[in-house]
């Protein structure tokens, strides 16, 4: 089993839809949740970061950390066509396992006009 | 600012051919990580360098050989080329802290015939 899971999709939704996109893991010791937009042919890009559970909006992006469930979301409001990518979401555990972010598989998100 | 860079963008190499691909960059940070990302496997981390003049294997290291040439600059050699590393290489940078925010470059995507 891995240690994130993320279904991989695809996923697509129509012009305007909440996008809700989820992962979830198995080691505790996860206390930094991340989430990266990746564009076709295009190197990620950290778009939402959290620590230790809880919620954090940005604009039309809102994550949430639910560290009881090992479960972590990010919601996409009024889901724009320019939203098209293949979102991943990442973790570390912090202190001397600084040097390792574990990735989920990805989800790609077509939203269509 | 270029962030992130990497060179070459594409290669195609045959099966036995050595290359070396090349990573630096401009936002003074002290970890450098080389990842490769596979359809359907998401991003899995080759090497990583937490500081200057360090260097550890991660998850899939066997064929790669790094080094870590200044605090800039983080290259990446295959030896022996070999189908199995026809892939997409992506080298991310992150200060040295809990939060392991890592930055990526834009991608060197390799075929190996």
């Amino acid at each position: 089993q891995k240690e994130v899971e993320q279904d991989p999709g695809p996923l697509s939704v129509p012009e305007g839809a909440i996008v809700s996109l989820n992962c979830t893991y198995s080691n505790s010791a996860f206390q930094y949740f991340m989430w990266y937009r990746q564009y076709s042919r295009k190197g990620p890009e950290l778009l939402m970061y959290t620590y230790s559970s809880g919620n954090k909006e940005d604009g039309r992006f809102t994550a949430q950390v639910d560290k009881s469930s090992k479960y972590i979301s990010l919601f996409i409001r009024d889901s724009q066509p320019s939203d098209s990518a293949t979102y991943l979401c990442a973790m570390n555990a912090g202190g001397t396992s600084y040097g390792k972010l574990t990735f989920g598989q990805g989800t790609i998100l077509t939203v269509h006009p | 600012n270029a962030g992130v860079t990497q060179t070459p963008k594409f290669q195609v190499l045959k099966t036995g051919q050595s290359m070396t691909l090349q990573c630096a960059q401009d936002m003074n940070h002290n970890s450098m990580y080389w990842y490769r990302q596979d359809p359907g496997m998401g991003l899995r981390l080759i090497y990583y360098s937490a500081s200057e003049g360090t260097t550890d294997k991660g998850e899939v290291p066997n064929g790669y050989n790094v080094s870590r040439l200044n605090k800039r600059e983080f290259s990446l050699r295959l030896e022996s080329a070999a189908p199995s590393q026809t892939s997409v290489y992506f080298c991310a940078s992150s200060r040295a802290s809990d939060r392991n925010e890592q930055f990526f470059g834009p991608g060197t995507r390799l075929t190996v015939l």
